[in-house]
């Protein structure tokens, strides 16, 4: 198992503002995840972010507006850079365990941006 | 791209009552993982499949993989108040999962 701590839970930010969310694992990992969950949707995977090198984006994602940094295998930056309302969701940071073959993604609780 | 679709996208039983989602992929997949989100949470892993045609229980949860590998199900039996959430399948291919729309089941008691 996993303890992932995600910071902010929650926060109300205006139009055109940056917000940076952390994502800290009590244990050693071997992929880490960031997420988009809009209210009642599914998840949609942002990147993969890569320790010491830049991220893998999804389509659809660039670097520019959604900034990821990990210097280290259990921490993890993802920046949301000038802000719309469409922006507003749930971000959830999810690792893979260093040596469990489940399969098993664990998700941190989220942060619940909502962007005025 | 890989796309995964899930059906139904809710689901209202009454307690008691079977439940199944049917989770379908675009492309043939290594495995296929099952979450569960209650309201307000995140997603909790319930399960990975990875063999053609394998199918795994779990107390009253039966899930299954489709022997192209492109198709799964889960299966609740009897359900109970405390199975109410969204399911979602997840699959994987090329270290990456892509997650389904989900299914929400609402169990009345």
């Amino acid at each position: 198992s996993a303890v992932i701590s995600q910071k902010p839970s929650r926060d109300i930010c205006q139009r055109g503002t940056s917000l940076t969310i952390q994502c800290q694992v009590d244990s050693q990992v071997t992929m880490m995840f960031w997420y988009r969950q809009q209210p009642g949707q599914s998840l949609t995977l942002i990147a993969t972010a890569n320790q010491g090198s830049e991220a893998t984006y999804e389509s659809g994602f660039v670097i520019d507006k959604f900034p990821i940094s990990r210097p280290n295998l259990t921490f993890s930056t993802l920046t949301v850079s000038n802000m719309s309302p469409e922006d507003s969701s749930i971000y959830l940071c999810s690792v893979e365990l260093a040596g469990v073959n489940t399969g098993e993604l664990f998700f941190g609780e989220g942060s619940r941006l909502t962007v005025l | 791209g890989q796309q995964v679709m899930q059906i139904p996208q809710y689901q209202h039983v009454q307690e008691g009552e079977d439940f199944t989602t049917y989770c379908n992929s675009s492309t043939t997949l290594s495995n296929i993982q099952w979450y569960k989100q209650r309201p307000g949470g995140h997603p909790v892993f319930l399960i990975q499949l990875v063999k053609s045609g394998e199918v795994k229980k779990q107390k009253r949860l039966t899930f299954q993989f489709g022997e192209a590998k492109k198709n799964s199900s889960l299966h609740i039996t009897a359900t109970q108040t405390t199975d109410v959430g969204t399911y979602f399948c997840a699959g994987g291919n090329a270290g990456k999962s892509t997650f389904g729309d989900g299914t929400t089941l609402t169990v009345k008691p």
